[in-house]
């Protein structure tokens, strides 16, 4: 079984470029997530979807950020334009809500560095 | 809000010898807790769930247990090897988020 699929693996852009990632969950999986993880920290979440639905958007910063899940499977993760700030492993994550186990499961994560 | 602690930060030990990672979470009210390894630039890999109706989970040399009325969880590590050179974390899921610690980075000593 293929795991979660992410690309670009590695990004760099210089500041107010716009960049996008790209994320295929686990299929099957109706719940997808993106967090962000700067160095030595956890994963923080930036949103979450229950199939096509963002059901929880509340750490998304709104004005450059944007995501969307077309048909409820993929899904693109967009910033514009990039700050300084926004250099960090971005992660996207899956899961089957619903099952008794509800275990989440990785992609690797694309690295960006906004110069 | 749920806060996930891990201590300690760092840990270094020789190769052979059994361990203990900690986590702490501040709401009992948990659905499950997840550890994971993320090794340098990778993603996280699950290495076990613990539902909150258990007490413990195994795999190989990995036991994870779980107390949830005193808000704690431990990943014990059998007889230790370079390769478990990782960064541990564990997570919270309380049944719409998952909240995560920011890890305990683990170095075994050849």
């Amino acid at each position: 079984e293929a795991g979660v699929v992410q690309s670009p693996r590695y990004k760099i852009i210089e500041k107010k470029q716009p960049v996008a990632f790209w994320c295929n969950p686990i299929s099957g999986h109706n719940t997808l997530y993106w967090y962000l993880q700067n160095l030595g920290q956890g994963p923080e979440l930036l949103i979450r979807y229950e199939n096509e639905e963002a059901v929880d958007d509340s750490q998304l910063p709104k004005d450059r950020f944007s995501a969307e899940r077309l048909k409820g499977v993929d899904s693109t993760l967009k910033i514009q334009p990039a700050e300084l700030g926004d250099s960090a492993v971005y992660l996207c994550a899956s899961s089957l809500v619903g099952q008794n186990r509800n275990e989440q499961f990785f992609g690797p994560g694309t690295r960006l560095t906004v110069l | 809000k749920q806060e996930v602690t891990q201590i300690p930060a760092a840990l270094s030990v020789p190769e052979g010898e059994n361990l203990v990672l900690n986590c702490s979470f501040t709401d009992s009210a948990i659905y499950n807790l997840q550890w994971f390894r993320q090794d340098p630039g990778k993603g996280l890999t699950s290495l076990l769930l613990i539902q909150s109706s258990q007490r413990e989970q195994t795999s190989g040399r990995l036991n994870a247990s779980l107390d949830k009325s005193s808000g704690r969880s431990t990943l014990y590590i059998a007889a230790s090897q370079p390769g478990d050179s990782a960064t541990y974390l564990c997570a919270v899921f309380t049944g719409n988020q998952f909240y995560f610690g920011t890890g305990t980075s683990l170095t075994v000593i050849p």
